[in-house]
């Protein structure tokens, strides 16, 4: 089955530490996307995608980082510089074509240690 | 600025009762509009999209939407609510049909359904 997958399900980062989540989609879809869920603050774009080595900041980018390298893989990286990483991340991927909606992974759920 | 908002933070209604979830957006030009809905600790899922045509959508799981242009809303409905319908949905917003596929979310609204 086509779809997207997030892993890991739960990460726990140290302090001074990076982490990388990590986003494969097998849908064929040219723009990819990285979004941080807070309680209460709905979605907020962290970066996107839209084709192969090219990617752009989103409205809250700083103390974060993405390569798109392969059209199927959109990783994203923590860094130390983001001083609140807790929270829930969702990545997402949409096709070409007539509007097309976003589809969605599982999630990563992000924990300070 | 453009934007989407979702007026309610929560909806309660009997199983069995219609129910609605509002959505009311500003942007400028034609607006294309998403309902998702999310269940605890996983993705969103797609229900319906507006872009143009009959202003009653009809999607998945029975749920339907209705755009109302003159009072920029987009009312996501369904005729008899399941306690399994019980969720956080949000809207959104795609204002540019060029190639920024970029949305504009809601914060969502939790909708409880009780037995």
């Amino acid at each position: 089955d086509g779809g997207i997958t997030q892993s890991p399900k739960y990460l726990f980062r140290k302090e001074g530490q990076n982490v990388t989540l990590s986003c494969e989609q097998n849908l064929n879809h040219d723009a990819m996307y990285w979004y941080r869920q807070d309680p209460g603050q709905g979605l907020r774009l962290i970066y996107y995608s839209q084709i192969v080595n090219d990617f752009q900041k989103g409205d809250i980018a700083e103390g974060y980082s993405v390569s798109r390298e392969k059209k199927e893989s959109f990783p994203l990286t923590v860094t130390s510089a983001q001083k609140n990483p807790t929270a829930f991340y969702l990545c997402a991927s949409s096709g070409g074509g007539r509007i097309q909606p976003q589809h969605f992974g599982d999630g990563t759920r992000l924990s300070i240690l | 600025a453009q934007s989407v908002a979702q007026p309610e933070d929560q909806v309660n209604v009997a199983e069995g009762n219609p129910l609605t979830v509002k959505c009311t957006y500003s942007v400028s030009g034609n607006p294309y509009l998403f309902w998702y809905v999310q269940y605890p600790n996983r993705g969103l899922q797609f229900l319906l999209k507006y872009i143009t045509g009959d202003n009653l959508v009809k999607g998945s799981y029975g749920f339907e939407a209705e755009f109302n242009k003159s009072q920029t809303s987009f009312h996501l409905k369904k005729p008899s609510a399941l306690v399994s319908d019980s969720a956080l949905y949000f809207c959104a917003v795609r204002p540019d049909a060029g190639n920024n596929r970029k949305l504009i979310w809601g914060l969502g609204t939790s909708l409880a359904v009780n037995p």
